[in-house]
């Protein structure tokens, strides 16, 4: 079964432009996750849709942070303007139906915010 | 509040000696603890997971260990081999905000 799609790998940008991120979750997945992993920390959820609904996104920074999930498949996030502090990897995960359920990741976007 | 806390930060044995990594959650709630591999340039991989409804699970070389009362579980990993050099993450599933929250991670060295 394929795996948790994400692009691009790597990107680098100037603080204050803007960045969007790509997600493909493993077919059937109903839940989809995006979190922010800065190095030597663990990974942070930012954000948790159940289909094409968001369940949580207490964790985003709302001025300058938004996702979206069309169809409840693919996922985007995108960031604008970006920060320094933006610099990070992130990962994009899902799982069949619950939290609880194993969530699989991808291999993660690292940004670096110049 | 939510908090995982992971120990040690770095972790160096010598290969076939066990490593053991210990982590502490908050949530009395928590009833689902998995644990992750992750390599370098590579998203967290599941190695291991435990339910609260048990005490521990193994899987060949590594074992999960649960201390409900305590609020605390370990992952252990008998006869180490260099590929087993990575960060281990544990995580906890916190039933306030219905989310996975991870620990900072072991930087684990199997020296051969």
């Amino acid at each position: 079964e394929a795996g948790v799609a994400q692009s691009p790998r790597y990107k680098i940008i100037e603080k204050r432009q803007s960045v969007a991120f790509w997600c493909n979750p493993i077919s059937g997945h109903a839940t989809l996750y995006w979190y922010q992993q800065i190095l030597g920390q663990g990974p942070k959820l930012l954000i948790q849709f159940q289909n094409n609904g968001v369940v949580d996104d207490s964790q985003l920074p709302k001025d300058r942070f938004s996702a979206e999930r069309l169809k409840g498949v693919d996922s985007t996030l995108k960031i604008q303007p970006a920060k320094l502090e933006d610099s990070a990897v992130y990962l994009c995960a899902s799982s069949l139906m619950m939290v609880r359920d194993t969530q699989y990741f991808g291999p993660g976007t690292r940004l670096t915010v110049l | 509040g939510e908090n995982v806390e992971q120990h040690p930060s770095t972790l160096s044995v010598q290969e076939g000696d066990s490593a053991v990594i210990k982590c502490t959650y908050s949530d009395s709630a928590s009833n689902y603890f998995p644990w992750y591999k992750q390599e370098l340039g590579k998203g967290p991989q599941l190695i291991i997971d435990i339910r609260s409804n048990v005490g521990e699970k193994k899987d060949q070389r590594i074992a999960v260990t649960l201390n409900k009362t305590a609020k605390h579980f370990s992952l252990h990993i008998t006869e180490t081999q260099p590929e087993d050099s990575a960060v281990y993450f544990c995580a906890a599933y916190m039933e306030y905000g219905n989310k996975l929250v991870f620990g900072a991670g072991t930087i684990l060295r199997v020296k051969s």
